[in-house]
């Protein structure tokens, strides 16, 4: 399996824009997490989805934050419009939580800066 | 005071050390995770504890639940160890609490 695939890796944007980040979890894992890592703050999750649905969403900063998990393959995160203190490396990572026991597994990250 | 801390927050060794990060929690769980994190890199999740201990290559993990403690060790370390190693504690919901990480360096 190709692991959790995010795209960008790396996005440049200026303030005001929307930026939309993009995951692919791994097949067949039935759970999807957002981090957000800053230094100030490490990581943080924004939103959690199982089987497609939002069950957590408390770590939303504010409404200029949205994701959406159309089906079972794919995430997006939306940031609209996007701000300097939005800069971060943004973390999708899946589980297959349909037994327990199982670990949970990164993508490599979108690094974004919001000049 | 934060839910999960871990300790030391940096640190510095010379190859072959025996290292050990810290980690205590603060809340029920029901599983903890040691993740490594290389500089511009993904993270990894190394272990995944509910009880007892874990070894895999030079990396063994612990975790006492009466304590609410977590240990990481490393033998014989080596430079392509250097990497922020994050303790992170699942609760009764599924999201996972991040401790602010270990950044460790090891010196040729």
């Amino acid at each position: 399996d190709a692991g959790v695939i995010q795209s960008p890796r790396h996005e440049v944007t200026e303030m005001g824009q929307e930026v939309t980040l993009r995951c692919k979890p791994i097949s067949g894992h039935n759970s999807l997490f957002w981090y957000r890592q800053t230094m100030m703050r490490g990581l943080e999750l924004l939103i959690y989805f199982n089987n497609n649905v939002p069950i957590d969403d408390s770590g939303m900063p504010e409404d200029r934050f949205s994701a959406k998990m159309p089906n079972a393959s794919f995430s997006t995160l939306k940031i609209q419009p996007s701000e300097p203190r939005d800069s971060a490396v943004y973390f999708c990572a899946s589980r297959d939580d349909s037994f327990s026991g199982n670990t949970i597994y990164f993508g490599e990250g979108s690094w974004l800066t919001v000049v | 005071k934060n839910e999960v801390e871990q300790s030391p927050q940096n640190l510095t060794a010379q190859e072959g050390e025996f290292i050990t990060i810290n980690c205590s929690y603060s809340v029920g769980i029901s599983a903890l995770h040691w993740l490594q994190q290389h500089p511009g890199g993904g993270i990894v999740s190394l272990f995944m504890l509910s009880s007892g201990k874990k070894k895999h290559g030079r990396l063994i993990a612990t975790i006492n639940i009466q304590e609410k403690h977590s240990s990481l060790h490393i033998t014989a370390s080596h430079p392509r160890d250097s990497a922020v190693y994050i303790c992170a504690v699942r609760g009764g919901a599924q999201k996972l609490v991040f401790g602010q990480g270990t950044r460790l360096t090891i010196n040729p």
